[in-house]
């Protein structure tokens, strides 16, 4: 069985920094690119970033690029999403998400975990 | 950015009914379309990829059409665990885009 656990969740102040995890199981996670979405309170869905299978392609959106880096450690099964310079506005749910892959091509999200809440506030 | 544009916002329908949701992008994004279904408190699950395709286990009474910037999900009977929110994504190029989501209710 696909699961993907979220962690690192918290209270944040504005400017602060907070570091998600994703453990992944029940596949071989190296070969499968992975992404972050966010979905604030009451909202809708937004994409955050992705990374490719090997890490060595990385992609965010414009409202976190240069605050937030996305990162995995394939030995580990883990992703990561470092978040500096935390905004209100970033206040959300978190969810990991898998995305289905074929020969380093990724496509839609096939797995998603069931999120962690980020707080931004003083 | 590729805007996703979800119509209605909200959709009151009665179990049995055949309701269709639209999605419209503002450019095109060739076949590159999801459908996404979200219940409380719970992460979304792919119901449709690539506008079409059904994923593993989703009923077949969920389908999708369309092409290039017009694409609809159509449940051809509705079921009680339908009522939920639903989203179009597109994946045909950076940022990924989300529709602003469907909320399917009981009437």
């Amino acid at each position: 069985e696909v699961q993907l656990l979220e962690s690192g969740g918290g209270l944040a102040q504005p400017g602060g920094s907070l570091r998600l995890s994703c453990v992944v199981s029940g596949l071989t996670f190296s070969s499968y690119a992975m992404s972050w979405v966010r979905q604030a309170p009451g909202k809708g869905l937004e994409w955050v970033s992705v990374i490719s299978d090997s890490g060595g392609r990385t992609y965010y959106a414009d409202s976190v690029k240069g605050r937030f880096t996305i990162s995995r450690d394939n030995s580990k099964n883990t992703l990561y999403l470092q978040m500096n310079s935390l905004r209100a506005e970033d206040t959300a749910l978190y969810y990991c998400a898998k995305h289905t892959t074929y020969n380093h091509d990724w496509y839609h999200f096939d797995y998603w975990g069931q999120g962690t809440r980020v707080t931004v506030s003083s | 950015d590729i805007q996703m544009t979800q119509s209605p916002s909200t959709l009151s329908a009665s179990v049995g009914d055949r309701v269709t949701i639209t999605c419209r992008a503002s450019q095109s994004i060739r076949s590159w379309l999801a459908w996404y279904q979200q219940k409380p408190r719970k992460a979304p699950n792919v119901l449709i990829y690539k506008v079409s395709s059904l994923e593993g286990g989703v009923p077949s009474r969920f389908s999708g059409s369309g092409s290039g910037t017009e694409f609809t999900l159509t449940i051809s009977s509705l079921q009680p665990d339908d009522f939920a929110t639903y989203y179009c994504q597109q994946y045909d190029s950076y940022p990924y885009t989300f529709g602003q989501g469907t909320k399917l209710e009981i009437k």
